[in-house]
């Protein structure tokens, strides 16, 4: 695709179930990243991933959270037995090699009730 | 902690004028500098990237940037309504080499007709 696609855009779930977001990079962008925004506050950096690998994971908030990468491409963030302060927008981003411009993706909104 | 400093805002400008959006970040180590703009509701996009210290011009937006004072600028002219949104600043983390992004936490533009 063109951008940075992300599913589902809205994710509504109750408090102590696990969800799964998806992001689909820019095709032949390697570098993927994860931010959270909450409501009236700044991108949280969150994990990225070079390829497959995750060298940088410093920001997944807790070890309820885990993400992977597979074949380069599309990412999957999840987030198990979530509470209500994970509500949030969470964004993916992407960029290409040798460079550390990022496109973002629409973004998934998380309301955990 | 490092941190990215923008002013909140509201910045009201009228139409036509020259809208000057300002950033400070404490990061000595950071050689990258991004501006995105978030509409309310949507995800950022990439308006304008800098590294080399001086003016960076692209159509209505130019940036400034002064690594000794650790300042960024963005320089909207001939504001537009259609430019309301909110203004991210971002930075390198300078002692990561992944390309992961500090945000400030946004200034509201509001252009008047």
């Amino acid at each position: 695709g063109a951008g940075v696609s992300q599913s589902p855009s809205n994710k509504v779930t109750e408090k102590g179930k696990d969800v799964e977001l998806r992001c689909d990079p820019i095709s032949g962008h390697t570098a993927l990243y994860w931010y959270r925004q909450s409501l009236g506050q700044g991108l949280e950096f969150l994990i990225y991933f070079q390829g497959n690998s995750a060298p940088d994971k410093s920001g997944l908030p807790s070890d309820r959270f885990s993400a992977e990468r597979t074949g380069g491409s599309v990412s999957t963030l999840t987030i198990q037995r979530t509470q209500q302060e994970d509500s949030a927008v969470y964004l993916c981003a992407s960029s290409s090699t040798g460079t550390d411009t990022q496109y973002f993706g629409p973004g998934t909104r998380l309301t955990v009730l | 902690q490092k941190e990215v400093e923008q002013n909140s805002g509201p910045l009201s400008v009228p139409e036509g004028a020259i809208a000057s959006l300002n950033c400070t970040y404490s990061d000595r180590g950071s050689q990258s500098f991004f501006w995105y703009r978030q509409y309310s509701g949507k995800s950022p996009e990439l308006i304008m990237f800098i590294y080399s210290n001086g003016d960076k011009e692209d159509g209505r937006f130019t940036a400034q940037l002064n690594k000794a004072s650790q300042y960024v600028s963005l320089l909207i002219r001939d504001s537009q309504p259609s430019d309301s949104a909110t203004y991210l600043c971002a930075v390198n983390d300078g002692s990561s080499n992944t390309g992961k992004l500090i945000f400030g936490q946004g200034t509201t533009l509001q252009v008047k007709p």
